[in-house]
């Protein structure tokens, strides 16, 4: 197993731009989260899916972002008309392996870090 | 809500030597998991040690060790012959669990940045 992966790692673009990020979590894994992390402080909740479904989103998750888990596989988290405040590292993070007992335990990736001019 | 206080934002320790990171949490639950994850620089967080709430044992793993008090809501991390290492972030994590959609995602305190120093 390869573990959790991000694409792409760094995006810099102009604010107005739309950005999509990827995650591609282990693949015995049925929950998948996002989380955001600015500069010095702790990951912040975005979202989280459990399979295909969407079951919670943070306040933060302003109109402006979505996020997908079309087959309950792959994720993506598309930010539209980005703003120099969305600047962080967006991390991914999956769990709960099937038909296996669930320790609570969230595996990371490596984040994809955004900056908007 | 729940809420992750780490009131220290950064410490630094000799090599071979002892060190304890604090962290508070505030919560109603009482099915819950506590967790250290390490965030290296420039790479990914990875889980440290978990506790259960129902267990009055404190968890261990090889060199790290927590001190759980559950009334006073405090969860410390203690690192025994630090490594260089360990030089890393420190996240003290909340998380309840049951069933429900709100659960078993992780709350975040802000943080302690832990340099070992040769």
């Amino acid at each position: 197993d390869t573990g959790v992966s991000q694409d792409p790692r760094h995006k810099i673009t102009k604010r107005g731009q739309n950005v999509t990020f990827r995650c591609d979590p282990i693949s015995e894994h049925n929950r998948l989260y996002w989380y955001r992390q600015t500069l010095g402080q702790g990951p912040e909740f975005l979202t989280y899916f459990q399979n295909e479904a969407q079951l919670e989103k943070s306040r933060l998750l302003s109109d402006r972002f979505s996020a997908e888990r079309p087959k309950g596989s792959f994720s993506t988290l598309e930010i539209q008309r980005t703003e120099q405040g969305d600047s962080a590292m967006y991390l991914c993070a999956s769990s709960f392996p099937y038909g296996r007992t669930d320790t609570g335990e969230l595996f990371f990736g490596e984040g994809s870090r955004l900056t908007v001019l | 809500a729940q809420t992750v206080t780490q009131s220290q934002p950064e410490m630094s320790v000799q090599e071979a030597e002892t060190v304890t990171l604090s962290c508070t949490y505030d919560t109603s639950e009482n099915n819950y998991y506590l967790f250290w994850y390490k965030q290296p620089p420039s790479r990914q967080m990875i889980l440290v040690i978990r506790q259960e709430a129902y267990k009055q044992q404190n968890a261990t793993e090889n060199r790290f060790s927590v001190n759980f008090q559950k009334a006073a809501k405090s969860f410390s991390l203690k690192i025994s012959d630090s490594q260089l290492g360990d030089t890393a972030m420190y996240f003290c994590a909340f998380m309840k669990h049951g069933s429900g959609g709100s659960n078993y995602k992780l709350t975040f305190g802000k943080g302690t940045l832990l340099t070992v120093n040769p």
